[in-house]
């Protein structure tokens, strides 16, 4: 596709539930990324993948959090039994080396916890 | 650990009036550096990015970008700005030894007033 896109847009929960948001990468963009942006803040990292490779999930916060790219295209990040602190922007990104792995960003899904 | 510190949370000016948003960051290795807008309702898009060479950076819409080096800072400017420039800007750091993740620092919301 032309840019980064991510589904849905808007999630609302109830905590306790569990989430899963999907992000579809510019094609042939090798490197996928995962960050998190709570209100008022700038983004942090959470992970990491090269093709199907997740290479760094230092920045995941909690072993709720986990995220995949079983194909090394589309990523789904999944958040256990969410909590009210999880509420935040969701905003994935890709790469390639052919840019310099200059980051290109999707739109975000935003996560509110009820 | 290594941080990203802009030091202007809100900025508020006038159309025409010149801009200059400051970023500094505490990692001493090599670095790339890039700054990001984002627009009311939009997603994160790239503004200009610095890797090497010339430390003095021009990218879209006017705006450049000086690294420098002793200072640890990669201040972001505009001459001129107009209402279109209303948006929040971030300033990113990638240490080279860290891997691909950005480290962002946590925004400057600037408005323009007409």
């Amino acid at each position: 596709g032309a840019g980064v896109s991510q589904s849905p847009r808007y999630k609302v929960a109830k905590r306790g539930q569990d989430v899963a948001l999907r992000c579809d990468p510019i094609s042939g963009h090798v490197s996928l990324f995962w960050y998190q942006q709570a209100l008022g803040q700038g983004p942090e990292f959470l992970t990491y993948f090269q093709n199907e490779a997740q290479l760094d999930k230092s920045g995941l916060p909690s072993d709720r959090f986990f995220a995949e790219r079983p194909e090394g295209s589309v990523s789904t990040l999944k958040i256990q039994r969410t909590q009210q602190e999880d509420s935040a922007v969701y905003l994935c990104a890709s790469s390639s080396p052919n840019e310099r792995e200059t980051q290109f960003f999707g739109p975000g899904t935003r996560l509110t916890v009820l | 650990a290594q941080s990203v510190s802009q030091h202007n949370h809100h900025v508020i000016l006038s159309e025409a009036a010149s801009l200059e948003l400051g970023c500094n960051y505490s990692y001493g290795g090599t670095v790339n550096l890039f700054w990001y807008v984002q627009y009311p309702g939009q997603h994160l898009q790239l503004l200009l990015k610095y890797f090497s060479g010339d430390p003095l950076v021009k990218g879209i819409k006017g705006f450049e970008a000086e690294f420098i080096k002793s200072k640890f800072s990669f201040n972001l400017r505009k001459p001129s700005v107009q209402w279109s420039d209303t948006a929040e800007y971030f300033c990113a750091v990638r240490p080279k030894a860290a891997g691909n993740k950005l480290t962002f620092g946590g925004g400057t919301r600037v408005l323009v007033k007409p």
